[in-house]
């Protein structure tokens, strides 16, 4: 069966630095790969969407990499800021199958 | 606000009983999906419906069903509940990006929060 593994369960970073974010999957071989966040109690929201035949998306000081031969992709966020404080969840896919999400990794910018 | 709506925000009740979850996806989009959120398990798919069929089938329990109505508005029906079935049940709706086969893109309700007691 499909398996989703984001690095940790939480990460703290300090503001103005760079985080960055793990996704490994398994058992499939997607052709989209999805980033969302969510606050808590609240929840997701779609950031950013990436397919197979590209090997890098971004939008605004956000980044993710699709790496097929790897089974990984990297969510990249620059110049963090308190604000971007939130879970964030991978899902490989979304092509005719329901999308199926990592537990997420917590991330927290430190002031 | 995204559109997409649940209701009720919170509902506490005893085990043993069962509640309704209510959900109207945004305006245009045919398909809902339901998840469950508990703290241990992250979100898990449920259930999918496209325009009013059952499209796709996930870790459902029995004692739980759904149905989409003709006016695409979806209900999710918890039974004999449990403790563990205390969580977060979020709704969504999807819209496809991109030509051709394109993916689906889920948009989210703010999720209804049942407590069994």
């Amino acid at each position: 069966s499909q398996k989703i593994e984001q690095n940790s369960e939480a990460l703290n970073i300090q503001e103005g630095k760079t985080a960055t974010l793990t996704c490994n999957y398994t058992n499939y071989s997607p052709a989209y790969l999805q980033w969302y966040r969510q606050d808590p109690g609240r929840g997701p929201v779609f950031l950013l969407l990436i397919r197979e035949n590209e090997k890098e998306k971004r939008k605004e000081r956000l980044k993710v990499t699709f790496d097929t031969t790897l089974k990984q992709s990297l969510f990249h966020i620059t110049a963090s800021q308190p604000a971007d404080s939130a879970t964030y969840l991978c899902a490989p896919g979304g092509g005719n199958t329901p999308l199926v999400f990592g537990k997420g990794t917590r991330l927290s910018v430190i002031a | 606000d995204s559109g997409v709506t649940q209701t009720p925000k919170h509902l506490i009740t005893a085990t043993g009983q069962r509640v309704t979850l209510r959900c109207s996806p945004r305006s245009g989009d045919l398909s809902v999906y339901w998840y469950q959120q508990s703290l241990d398990q992250g979100l898990q798919f449920l259930i999918q419906y496209y325009n009013g069929e059952e499209r796709a089938k996930g870790n459902i329990l029995e004692r739980f069903s759904a149905q989409q109505f003709p006016d695409l508005h979806s209900e999710l029906n918890l039974s004999s509940l449990e403790l563990g079935d205390s969580a977060l049940y979020f709704c969504a709706s999807s819209v496809r990006v991109g030509v051709g086969s394109g993916a689906n893109v889920l948009t989210f309700g703010a999720g209804s929060r049942l407590t069994v007691l």
